[in-house]
């Protein structure tokens, strides 16, 4: 089944401890990005790849980074979480930009 | 660089009552068009798109849109809504000159029997 699948679905952590969420793809999509959804400011862009190797920045890049070492998995990091960033991330596909996206179910994160 | 405005926030209508979701958007250069539905605790799946050629583009669940270039709107339309319908729907934006897509806030479609 053709699908984008992140990990884990709920996360709690605690303020400055270093997290992954992974995000990976089995539709050999080129395009892959990550969003960050809170109440009343909808889904903001926070990076995105359109191959391997190749990242930019979004509209809130800040405190995450990410890596595209391969083409099916776009890992979402956090080397010191703080709790602004206590939010629901989407990790998300396509096979090029004007395609539609293939979204991932979510990533539930609490930083306390 | 390109944005998109949802202007409401939230909007209720009776069940089989027709119903349009707005969306206004800001760019320099040529844009492309997204609507996407949010069902309850699920990701985002997309309704239409608009690329180019006609400005009434048909999407999924009788959901249509219709580009207008002098207004700057891709406004979403249902001419009869059913209690399934009941999600967040998201406006998008994106341009050939990067590969940012820009999502609106969201509009909550409320359905009332």
């Amino acid at each position: 089944e053709a699908q984008v699948t992140q990990n884990p679905r709920y996360l709690i952590t605690v303020t400055g401890k270093k997290l992954t969420v992974t995000c990976s793809q089995n539709m050999n999509h080129e395009y892959m990005s990550w969003y960050r959804q809170d109440p009343g400011l909808g889904l903001r862009q926070i990076y995105y790849s359109m191959n391997v190797e190749v990242t930019d920045k979004g509209d809130v890049p800040e405190g995450y980074k990410v890596s595209r070492k391969e083409k099916r998995n776009f890992p979402l990091i956090l080397e010191s979480p703080s709790p602004n960033q206590t939010s629901l991330y989407f990790c998300a596909s396509s096979p090029r930009t004007l395609e539609k996206l293939f979204f991932g179910s979510g990533t539930q994160l609490s930083v306390l | 660089a390109q944005s998109v405005t949802q202007l409401d926030s939230q909007v209720p209508v009776f069940e089989e009552a027709p119903v349009e979701l707005r969306c206004n958007y800001s760019s320099s250069v040529s844009v492309y068009l997204f609507w996407y539905v949010q069902y309850p605790n699920q990701g985002l799946q997309l309704l239409l798109k608009y690329l180019s050629g006609s400005t009434l583009v048909k999407g999924i669940n009788g959901f249509e849109a219709e580009f207008n270039k002098s207004q700057t709107s891709f406004h979403l339309r249902k001419p009869s809504v059913h209690i399934s319908d009941t999600a967040e729907y998201f406006c998008a934006v994106t341009t050939n000159r990067d590969d940012k897509i820009i999502f609106g806030k969201g509009t909550r479609l409320h359905i009332l029997p």
